[in-house]
């Protein structure tokens, strides 16, 4: 599975919007790019992911770049509620799925 | 609500003993993950079984097993505890074998703290 590479931790003020950033120049053509979050320790949380085109849903748009070497999670309107460690990682096809998490971005949301 | 059900959310022991933690994967799904966070080794993939039957297996101890049930719920058998295990058990589960396509869901947790 490629590696990712995150921040250790970033700031965002209530109501704009969150750019986490994820470099995983080692991606392989059949590998999609997941983001989940944990908020303190609970269990981690599903956002999106994606292969080759920009997603979407209610909680969050996925950037990838063509070359698929980056990707951008934008959340919105970032809230308090999304203060949390943001998990970037990359799955490939064919390897039973099971998720290895880095240490992820620590998004701190302030007022 | 992810629809992973992960009992019980606590558990407290003394080294040396034996415990089990349940997991009720959401409706329909077939597989079932384990993973272990700890302070020190962050959040670690011990375990996948799929339909009943072991499919992938990590970073999982020889003093550690699970099993999948014909209703699909799994267990995580802990034995021979040590401090070290103290740590947060998630249980997640996915519809098929584990198709890069398709999101895991994580259960709440069982935080077991081991005395």
């Amino acid at each position: 599975d490629a590696k990712t590479t995150q921040p250790p931790s970033m700031d965002c003020a209530e109501g704009r919007a969150a750019n986490l950033p994820c470099n995983h120049s080692t991606i392989s053509g059949n590998e999609y790019v997941y983001w989940y979050r944990q908020i303190h320790s609970q269990g981690p949380q599903y956002i999106i992911h994606g292969l080759k085109n920009n997603e979407t849903n209610e909680m969050a748009s996925l950037i990838i770049t063509e070359d698929r070497k980056s990707s951008t999670l934008i959340l919105p309107h970032a809230t308090l509620r999304d203060t949390a460690v943001y998990y970037c990682i990359v799955l490939t096809s064919g390897n039973t799925g099971k998720l290895i998490f880095g240490q992820g971005t620590t998004l701190q949301v302030k007022p | 609500d992810s629809g992973v059900t992960q009992t019980p959310k606590h558990l407290i022991t003394a080294t040396g003993q034996r415990v089990t933690l349940r997991c009720s994967p959401r409706s329909g799904d077939l597989s079932v993950y384990w993973y272990q966070q700890s302070l020190d080794q962050g959040l670690q993939f011990l375990i996948q079984y799929y339909n009943g039957e072991e499919r992938a297996k990590g970073n999982i101890l020889e003093r550690f097993s699970a099993q999948q049930f014909p209703d699909l719920h799994s267990e995580l058998n802990l034995s021979s505890l040590e401090l070290g295990d103290s740590a947060l058990y998630f249980c997640a589960s996915t519809e098929g074998t584990g198709d890069s396509n398709q999101p895991q869901h994580f259960g709440d947790g069982t935080r077991l703290s081991i005395l």
